[in-house]
């Protein structure tokens, strides 16, 4: 199993572009969620899915956007970088929510300039 | 006020000493907790999941304290592998949204 599996791994965004971080699990798992790490913030959610077609916004939301079309992937849009978006990104699965806690992908650090 | 909140250290400690963190969470409502693990510059992983009764799993040990809104880490005979940043995770709101904390890190020194 590959488990969580998130990429790039490292990417170099110009202020204003746009791109989409990919985020595909193999475990069936239902609950998917996109999270930001910055020094002494600790992780904070962007937006999260509790299934295909069901979107729903965390703590920190804006500028980005997402979408589940299939059960397997979670992809996150930012629609016009900007440096304040600069950070460690990650995506988590879980099969039950909030029962058993969720499995991690190994993380985007993303730089904007 | 953050809905989480940990002292971040870092807690520096000899092997063999036994170390206890606390986390205190704002929402009384919160259903599920638990400990994770962040290595340096990797990503979370899940430790142990913290009950109502506390639970224990070989040197770790997880208490909540529901009264007065904290959890709390004890690491017995801490190992040099210990070293790491540990994130308390508490359920906000509903179900399915999860709030981590900080972070406290921990050096176990030889």
């Amino acid at each position: 199993n590959a488990g969580v599996t998130q990429t790039p791994k490292f990417q170099v965004l110009k202020t204003g572009q746009s791109m989409t971080l990919q985020c595909a699990q193999d475990m069936n798992h239902e609950y998917m969620s996109w999270y930001r790490q910055d020094p002494g913030m600790g992780l904070r959610l962007i937006h999260y899915s509790v299934g295909a077609g069901i979107t729903d916004q965390g703590e920190v939301p804006n500028g980005y956007n997402v979408s589940r079309s299939t059960t397997e992937d979670f992809p996150l849009r930012l629609l016009s970088a900007a440096p304040s978006q600069t950070s460690v990104y990650f995506c988590a699965s879980s099969y039950s929510g909030g029962a058993d806690g969720y499995t991690f992908g190994s993380g985007t650090r993303l730089t904007v300039v | 006020r953050k809905e989480v909140e940990q002292d971040p250290g870092p807690f520096n400690v000899p092997e063999g000493a036994t170390v206890a963190f606390n986390c205190t969470y704002s929402n009384s409502a919160s259903q599920s907790f638990f400990w994770y693990r962040q290595d340096c510059r990797k990503e979370p992983k899940l430790l142990m999941s913290v009950y109502s009764s506390g639970n224990e799993d070989g040197r770790f040990t997880a208490q909540l304290n529901r009264a007065s809104q904290y959890i709390s880490l004890l690491i017995r005979d801490s190992k040099l592998s210990d070293s790491a940043t540990y994130l308390c995770v508490v359920n906000m709101h509903n179900f399915n949204k999860f709030y981590f904390g900080s972070g406290t890190k921990l050096n176990v020194k030889p």
